[in-house]
């Protein structure tokens, strides 16, 4: 059964501070993409990225950067320079492809608060 | 434009009532999705419609029950609300071509509380 555990509940850094949320997965598949969604105290889900299994490569998208590991069955996200915006739970995802659909499993979210 | 809406954005309701959420999205995608999120933030999808076809259907009471009128839209209905379905619950929608390359796209989520 797929599972994914974001074992940090609550974050909370100062302002300027880099911060790393961590993810962890287990699946048997061999193909499977992986995912991180924010969630700001507004309530919408918004897609931050998607990841294949077969890529490797660490990817950087201005202060986030994400850090995927097969052998530890990892996909940690990182934000460097944390501002008050990035205030939001964050949630880490697995999905399961199904014809026509797919089936997200989603962590338990971190929520991650950034102080003045 | 929004791409996934979903009306109302809050419902409250009593207890034993029967109450609908509606699902659009413009995307041009083939399939959607409900999601339940409890009072812990925990997410779990509940359905899933491609083309108009059930695709998933998670272990939910058979008082819910999804209705899908065309690829563009997914309704949620619920019969006889307990107060443990008290819940955001969200919307989402995604190509829909080959579930591995699908990205979901989530609506702003319905507050429903049930007295």
């Amino acid at each position: 059964a797929q599972k994914v555990t974001q074992a940090q509940t609550e974050i909370s850094v100062v302002e300027k501070e880099d911060v790393t949320l961590d993810c962890v997965y287990e699946t048997r598949d061999t193909t499977y993409y992986l995912f991180w969604y924010k969630q700001p105290p507004s309530g919408e889900l918004v897609f931050l990225i998607r990841r294949n299994s077969f890529d490797e490569q660490n990817e950087i998208s201005g202060r986030y950067s994400w850090n995927f590991q097969k052998s530890t069955s990892s996909f940690n996200f990182t934000i460097t320079a944390s501002q008050v915006v990035d205030s939001a739970v964050y949630f880490c995802a697995l999905s399961e492809a199904l014809r026509g659909a797919q089936k997200l499993v989603f962590g338990q979210g971190t929520r991650l608060t950034i102080n003045p | 434009d929004t791409a996934v809406s979903q009306t109302p954005k809050y419902l409250v309701t009593q207890m034993g009532n029967d109450k609908s959420i509606k699902c659009e999205q413009n995307l041009g995608h083939d399939t959607m999705y409900w999601y339940k999120q409890d009072s812990k933030k925990f997410l779990k999808i509940m359905f899933s419609y491609n083309n108009k076809e059930l695709i998933i259907n998670e272990t939910v009471p058979n008082r819910f029950s999804p209705k899908s009128p065309d690829k563009a839209h997914l309704n949620l209905h619920i019969n006889s609300l307990e107060l443990g379905d008290s819940a955001v619950y969200f919307c989402a929608s995604s190509q829909g071509q080959g579930g591995f390359l699908d990205t979901q796209y989530f609506g702003p989520g319905t507050r429903l509380t049930v007295l």
